[in-house]
């Protein structure tokens, strides 16, 4: 089964704004991480936030983490028609933490970013 | 430069036929999967290795094999193809540790008629 779902499943904003994606997950991890996904193409990975931290920053993504809620927000700012793409949260669950580090994907959200 | 590479792109294939899909890293990570993905859909884990010689299966039931008899080669194996089977396959492939993000390849989009 599915570790987590995303919120909004697809988002259409114009380009110079924000862009806010949620994600919740069910079980204990290790991490979580946030990946972009071009139309028909692999994921790349953006940003990996440990389950001891709060808030991180890169570029101008922005992901925070709460661990009590079991959930993660991505923010996107100044967002670009460049960032038109999939994103999906996936986490490392405690118990597989050790030798398999299994990443779990969400669902994802389609962002568009209009021009 | 380091990478991962998947082939075929696409493939169209008829029922009944033996495919395998090929995937290599240059990268020496010990750690490599195989996802299975349908258009608009959330990412399925159906395989992954931690070195070696060793595969297990993931998640999602399969009627996949793969194998790893070298750090670098993960290629996974469809006996007898079938329409059920048409999607988009994600190999990937990741550091030792639990901290580190995957690199994907550019994915087989398999099509089974």
């Amino acid at each position: 089964s599915q570790q987590g779902e995303e919120d909004p499943q697809a988002l259409s904003i114009q380009e110079g704004e924000n862009a806010t994606m949620n994600c919740s997950y069910k079980t204990s991890i290790n991490n979580l991480q946030w990946y972009r996904q071009n139309s028909g193409r692999g994921l790349v990975h953006l940003i990996l936030i440990r389950s001891n931290e709060r808030e991180k920053h890169s570029g101008r993504l922005r992901v925070t983490l709460d661990t009590s809620k079991k959930s993660s927000s991505l923010l996107i700012t100044a967002s670009r028609a460049a960032d038109t793409a999939s994103y999906f949260c996936a986490t490392v669950e405690k118990d597989y933490g050790g030798a398999t580090n299994k990443l779990i994907f969400g669902t994802g959200t389609l962002l568009a970013v209009q021009p | 430069e380091a990478d991962i590479y998947q082939t075929p792109r696409y493939l169209v294939i008829g029922t009944g036929k033996k495919i395998t899909l090929e995937c290599s890293q240059t990268m020496g990570h010990d750690k490599m999967y195989w996802y299975q993905q349908d258009p608009g859909m959330e990412l399925h884990l159906i395989h992954y290795s931690y070195g070696v010689n060793s595969t297990e299966k993931g998640d999602l039931s399969s009627e996949s094999t793969v194998s790893r008899i070298r750090t670098e080669h993960f290629p996974l194996t469809l006996e007898s193809a079938r329409p059920s089977h048409t999607s988009q396959y994600l190999c990937a492939s990741s550091d030792r540790g639990v901290h580190y993000g995957y690199t994907f390849g550019s994915g087989t989009r398999l099509t089974v008629v």
